[in-house]
């Protein structure tokens, strides 16, 4: 199976200064489509998921563009440009698998808050 | 505006069942592929299965066999039936609009396994 990581785990960041979580995969992500569907989440405190950046770097409708995807393969990056204090809250990748099992794979999440 | 709304979460003892709802409201839910997604409190996400709008089904291996997703078109809600139930059930559930990625997701409905 697909095994997902992310670091750091946690991140303490000073308000306005940039912050860059990596996401890894133990397997290229290339969807028998030729595309990569990774995706990020947030999850504020007391909050459910939201969807961030979809295919590596679409922003969603509504995301800031302070949020930034990249990567490719086996290795991505979310950027945060300039973190507000509304950023804070754990932050996930996210794959869906066709083999060897149709599922979906959520790296382990990465805490982002103010120092 | 799309909003989904999990209802049916409560106490359950080791061995029982519970069936949860999730009524969407903004879109046909039979349109899409649904997901339900658990939350360990403090942890981090797990899907457990989908329905595709051509009624496929998958599941997780961890809940294949107990675990049932359905959905009534005519009420446009999902559901998941939860038999033989553990400890280890015990989470936040909630259901995910997508398959490649997931664009909205519910609030969540809180399920305790315990005696």
């Amino acid at each position: 199976d697909i095994v997902m990581t992310q670091t750091p785990l946690s991140s303490p960041v000073t308000l306005g200064q940039p912050a860059s979580i990596s996401c890894r995969s133990s397997q290229s992500l290339v969807h028998s489509d030729g595309n990569t569907y990774l995706s990020w989440l947030q999850q504020r405190p007391g909050q459910p998921p939201r969807l961030l950046i979809y295919q590596i770097s679409n922003r969603f409708s509504g995301v800031p563009d302070r949020f930034s995807g990249s990567g490719a393969g086996t290795d991505f990056t979310l950027k945060i440009s300039r973190v507000e204090a509304e950023d804070v809250g754990v932050y996930y990748c996210m794959l869906p698998t066709q083999f060897p099992h149709v599922g979906v794979t959520f790296g382990p999440g990465t805490k982002v808050d103010i120092k | 505006e799309v909003q989904m709304v999990e209802s049916g979460g409560g106490l359950v003892q080791p061995g029982g069942s519970l069936r949860l709802s999730c009524a969407a409201s903004g879109f046909t839910l039979s349109s899409h592929t649904m997901n339900w997604v658990r939350q360990v409190p403090g942890k981090g996400l797990e899907w457990l299965s989908y329905i595709s709008s051509s009624s496929i089904k998958y599941y997780a291996d961890s809940v294949k066999g107990r675990f049932t997703i359905s959905r009534d078109d005519a009420k446009n809600s999902l559901f998941l039936q939860m038999n033989s139930l553990r400890d280890e059930d015990t989470a936040v559930y909630y259901c995910a609009r997508g398959w490649l990625d997931f664009d909205y997701w519910g609030q969540g409905t809180l399920v305790t396994v315990s005696s």
